[in-house]
C-alpha cells in the first residue's frame, strides 16, 4: 500500500538558513510522482516543487530543492536561505498511475516549520 | 492564471440546514476534488471528477453530495451535518491532458471553506 512518512511534526530554522523537511514513502509501483506543497495558517495549499520516479536529476524551484533518492524511498525538500514568509505547514505527497486521471495524491502528516528572525 | 476560488469562505450552519460550497476554476483542468481537511492533519480526499465525471468517492457520508455542472465548476451540497464535519475544505483541479505521466499534474487549490457545523 502506498504511504508517505514525514518523521519531524515542527522544525525551527534560523532566518537566512537551509533547512531539510525530510519524507519518505512507499509504494509498490514503479511510476508515481513526488510533490511538495506549502500550507500557510492561511489555509490555501501551494504548490512548491514535483520530482518523477524516472526523473534523474533532482529537482529545483527557486529557493526549493527536492533531495530525491530512490533507492531509498525518500524525497527530502530543501529550503535554502529561509524567510519568514517561510513559516507553515509542508506536506509530501505521492502519486501513482501512468495514466490514471484524476489519480489520487497520498498526503504525509505535515511537518510544521517556523523561521525565527 | 493558476487560480482555483471557492465560496463561501467560512460557512456557519446547523445540523438541519442545507447548504452548498462552489468551486469554480477557469484553466481547462479536466479533474477536480474534494479535500476535507483538520486543523493540523493532512487533507482527506472526498470525491474527485474527471472530464465531469465521478471517478472516485471515498466512503463519504451521504449527507456529502458532490455535483459537477460543467468543466469548470464543483459544487458540494451538505445536508444535516454532524458537528464533526466542521472542517475546511479545500477544492483542488489539475490539467489531466496533453502530457504523459499523468501522474506528473499537479493539484492547484483553493483557499478553502471553513466550515463549522452547531
Amino acid at each position: 500500500a502506498q504511504k508517505i512518512t514525514q518523521t519531524q511534526p515542527g522544525m525551527f530554522v534560523q532566518e537566512k538558513e537551509a533547512v531539510t523537511l525530510d519524507c519518505t514513502y512507499d509504494t509498490s509501483d514503479q511510476s508515481y510522482g513526488l510533490f511538495w506543497y506549502k500550507q500557510p495558517s492561511s489555509g490555501e495549499m501551494i504548490f512548491l516543487i514535483y520530482q518523477g520516479s524516472y526523473d534523474e536529476q533532482n529537482a529545483t524551484e527557486g529557493r526549493y530543492s527536492l533531495n530525491f533518492q530512490k533507492a531509498r524511498k525518500s524525497a527530502n525538500l530543501v529550503i535554502s536561505a529561509s524567510q519568514l514568509g517561510d513559516s507553515a505547514m509542508y506536506f509530501c505527497a505521492m502519486r501513482e498511475g501512468l495514466y490514471n486521471q484524476g489519480g489520487k495524491l497520498i498526503f504525509g502528516q505535515g511537518t510544521e516549520l517556523s523561521v525565527k528572525p | 492564471d493558476t487560480e482555483v476560488t471557492q465560496t463561501p469562505k467560512h460557512l456557519v450552519m446547523g445540523m438541519t440546514n442545507k447548504k452548498s460550497l462552489k468551486c469554480e476554476q477557469h484553466m481547462g483542468h479536466r479533474a477536480m476534488y474534494w479535500y476535507k481537511q483538520k486543523a493540523k492533519k493532512p487533507p482527506e480526499l472526498m470525491f474527485v471528477y474527471s472530464y465531469e465525471k465521478l471517478s472516485i468517492n471515498e466512503s463519504v457520508p451521504s449527507r456529502f453530495s458532490p455535483e459537477c455542472p460543467n468543466s469548470s465548476l464543483l459544487n458540494l451540497h451538505l445536508h444535516a451535518l454532524q458537528p464533526e464535519d466542521s472542517a475546511l475544505y479545500l477544492c483542488a483541479s489539475s490539467q489531466e491532458r496533453n502530457r504523459f505521466p499523468l501522474y506528473s499534474y499537479e493539484q492547484y487549490f483553493g483557499p478553502g471553506t471553513r466550515l463549522t457545523v452547531t
